[in-house]
């Protein structure tokens, strides 16, 4: 398996723009979670998915965040609009049921910059 | 709620010395404990786990040993290489003895490794 695959692997934008970030779950994994990474705030989950059903979105920072699952094999995280303050690298993940205790798998990230 | 609480970074060492990186946890039923490790420009990934008390985990050489009583699960390695130089992460996952919803992963707050030749 190719793993998660995430793109576009970097992206700017100007300040106002709708940016939309995608991922690609390893193929069977029913869990996808999407986080955000920044110096200041670490690690952040934003929200995660079970069988395509958004299942906790309350790290979603406001309204300007949206994110999608529409079938078990993508997945998009939307700005609209975007703003410098959402600079940060986005990572994808994904694990499968059966075993919670098992690992996620992230992708490798996309790195925004909002100018 | 959960937490975890890791050393605070950057760590610098010189190769082959050894390697403690302390991670506490607090957390309101039975997790298992991870540490995740991120190279430069990539995604986290997978060092080892333990799913339950004085479980250790290894892998490269790294190890960890799950402590109940003291809520800990420092990281350590005998012999660090240039190679070993990332951020590493340690987290917690609530068992699936627990309520739905607790799939997610708590991190802490990432410790930053250098090693210099």
């Amino acid at each position: 398996d190719a793993g998660v695959i995430q793109s576009p692997r970097h992206e700017v934008t100007e300040m106002g723009q709708e940016v939309t970030l995608r991922c690609k779950p390893i193929s069977g994994h029913d869990y996808l979670f999407w986080y955000r990474q920044t110096m200041m705030r670490g690690l952040e989950l934003l929200i995660y998915f079970n069988n395509n059903v958004p299942i906790d979105d309350s790290g979603m920072p406001e309204d300007r965040f949206s994110a999608k699952m529409p079938n078990a094999s993508f997945s998009t995280l939307k700005i609209q609009p975007s703003e410098p303050r959402d600079s940060a690298v986005y990572f994808c993940a994904s694990t499968e049921t059966g075993t919670l205790n098992n690992e996620q798998f992230f992708g490798p990230g996309t790195r925004l910059t909002v100018l | 709620g959960n937490s975890v609480t890791q050393m605070e970074g950057p760590v610098t060492l010189s190769e082959e010395a050894f390697l403690t990186i302390n991670c506490t946890y607090t957390a309101t039923g039975y997790p298992s404990l991870f540490w995740y490790v991120q190279y430069p420009g990539e995604g986290l990934q997978l060092l080892l786990k333990a799913t339950k008390a004085d479980d250790k985990g290894s892998n490269k050489g790294f190890e960890a040993t799950y402590r109940k009583e003291t809520t800990s699960f420092h990281l350590e390695k005998g012999s660090v290489q240039v190679s070993d130089s990332a951020v590493y992460f340690c987290a917690l996952i609530l068992s699936r003895s627990s309520n739905f919803g607790n799939e997610k992963l708590t991190f802490g707050t990432g410790t930053r490794l250098t090693i210099i030749p």
